[in-house]
């Protein structure tokens, strides 16, 4: 199985603020990573598949990078809507989730 | 529009078996890998049951393996979980999950608002 170590596990942020982060994965496979937006009680969000795609409709300020087996959710100016859990995927595998709050 | 509606999820009792379903709309259900995907109350993500669009690929998480089975009628546009010897920790939101991109079951696409499934004595 794959494993995925998902950080910071809480991240308290403010609005304008750059926000990262981060999922180290035990196989890193850019081609099957993805990143996904849950703000309860929905149903998760695709934001970005193989690592950097950016799924249609997200705004451009959510980008993907990946460093080795290092993946990096980047959001480059927050806004109030982007308040939720972030979780990094790959396969069948999921991360802990980061809980994004308002400062 | 894609969307997804899931059903059947109930309260039952350890031992006891659910159904659930999903039907899709909105796309060539029998051109895409689907899944079930499970949170339990306050927790993370995890993968469930996955199914290619074929049928030839079916894969399991080792934590429901035996126990539940994955299915689909491409005929009905419809996924099944048939879920047998539940556990009090099977209790969770069950999402059903369609490939973003095709056949396999790579990145998961969830169109609907999940159905509830408690299992207690």
């Amino acid at each position: 199985d794959i494993q995925l170590t998902q950080s910071p596990s809480f991240l308290s942020a403010s609005v304008g603020d750059r926000v990262t982060i981060t999922c180290r994965s035990s196989q890193g496979i850019s081609s099957y990573f993805a990143w996904y937006q849950q703000k309860p009680p929905k149903a998760p969000k695709l934001l970005i598949y193989g690592a950097s795609t950016l799924e249609s409709g997200v705004p451009s300020r959510f980008s993907g990078s990946v460093s080795g087996t290092e993946f990096t959710l980047t959001i480059s100016s927050l806004q109030p809507e982007d308040f939720a859990t972030y979780y990094c995927q790959e396969l069948g595998s999921f991360g802990q989730g980061t809980k994004l709050e308002i400062k | 529009e894609v969307q997804m509606v899931e059903s059947g999820g109930a309260l039952v009792q350890p031992g006891g078996s659910l159904r659930l379903s999903c039907v899709a709309s909105g796309f060539s259900f029998s051109s895409y890998g689907m899944a079930w995907v499970r949170q339990a109350p306050g927790k993370g993500l995890e993968w469930v049951a996955a199914f290619s669009s074929s049928g030839g690929s079916i894969y399991y998480a080792d934590s429901v393996k035996g126990r539940f089975t994955i299915s689909r009628d491409n005929s009905k546009n419809t996924l099944y979980l048939q879920m047998s010897s539940l556990r009090v920790e099977d209790t969770a939101i069950y999402y059903c999950a369609k490939d973003r991109l095709g056949p396999t079951m790579v990145f998961f696409d969830f169109r609907g608002q999940g159905t509830r499934v408690i299992v207690s004595s």
